[in-house]
């Protein structure tokens, strides 16, 4: 089940700043950490943001995380054409006992 | 080196078993909550199922409760699913991850590494 809404689809031009929303609520978002995931096609999904705005080491500081309340997002700085894969939000559900993913996000890189 | 490696998919009959393992190596598997994700054909991730470093805290999605379930054996480096009831709608890949954080849902849990899946389909 995806408690959590992102848009479908993002896109920039190669250098352009793309922002992903997720939306959630108070038993997810709001009172847990937020993850950021990374998929491309026919491949299992990376890491990319833990705790809110954490980088794992070897992921490009051009990804950044952020969160307020029950919204947190993701920001992609000098977008790159191999930027181009899906992206989820996850976190912790305290109502659920259980983590929930976004709905994932397209981006693609004009 | 850190890795992950699913076995045990295939093709099952609606209705039937199937029991999915995780090889874990490179890693102390005993001090990390596992998790299996599934992802259906063409669709989002969906998590699964977790399980606490020592097996004490085990959690399950809504969908599969009472139908699958997770354990691990630290001293095999393994992590299971067994999953019981099979429908249509199970039809995915399965991946198993680890999860940074010492019991899901707290710390800075996180599932920072991942195998490469295997496919689970579930047809007559």
């Amino acid at each position: 089940q995806s408690v959590l809404t992102q848009p479908p689809s993002a896109s920039g031009t190669p250098g352009q700043r793309v922002t992903i929303s997720c939306s959630g609520s108070s038993s997810n978002v709001e009172t847990n950490t937020v993850k950021w995931y990374q998929q491309f096609p026919g491949t299992a999904p990376k890491l990319l943001i833990f705790g809110n705005d954490q980088r794992p080491s070897g992921v490009p500081d051009r990804f950044s995380g952020s969160k307020s309340g029950t919204s947190a997002s993701l920001a992609i700085s000098g977008l790159q054409s191999e930027d181009e894969a899906d992206y989820y939000c996850a976190a912790w559900d305290d109502s659920l006992n259980g983590y929930v993913f976004g709905t994932g996000t397209q981006v693609t890189v004009l | 080196e850190v890795q992950l490696v699913e076995s045990g998919g295939g093709l099952v009959k609606p209705g039937g078993s199937l029991r999915l393992s995780c090889a874990a190596s490179g890693f102390t598997f005993s001090s990390y909550t596992m998790t299996w994700v599934r992802q259906a054909p063409g669709k989002g991730l969906e998590w699964v199922s977790s399980i606490s470093s020592s097996g004490t805290y085990i959690y399950y999605a809504d969908s599969v409760k009472g139908r699958f379930t997770i354990s691990r054996d630290n001293a095999k480096n393994s992590l299971y699913l067994q999953m019981n009831s099979l429908r249509a709608e199970d039809t995915a890949v399965y991946y198993c991850a680890r999860d940074r954080g010492p019991v899901p849902g707290m710390g800075d849990d996180a599932f920072d590494i991942w195998g490469q899946g295997t496919m689970v389909t579930v047809s007559s």
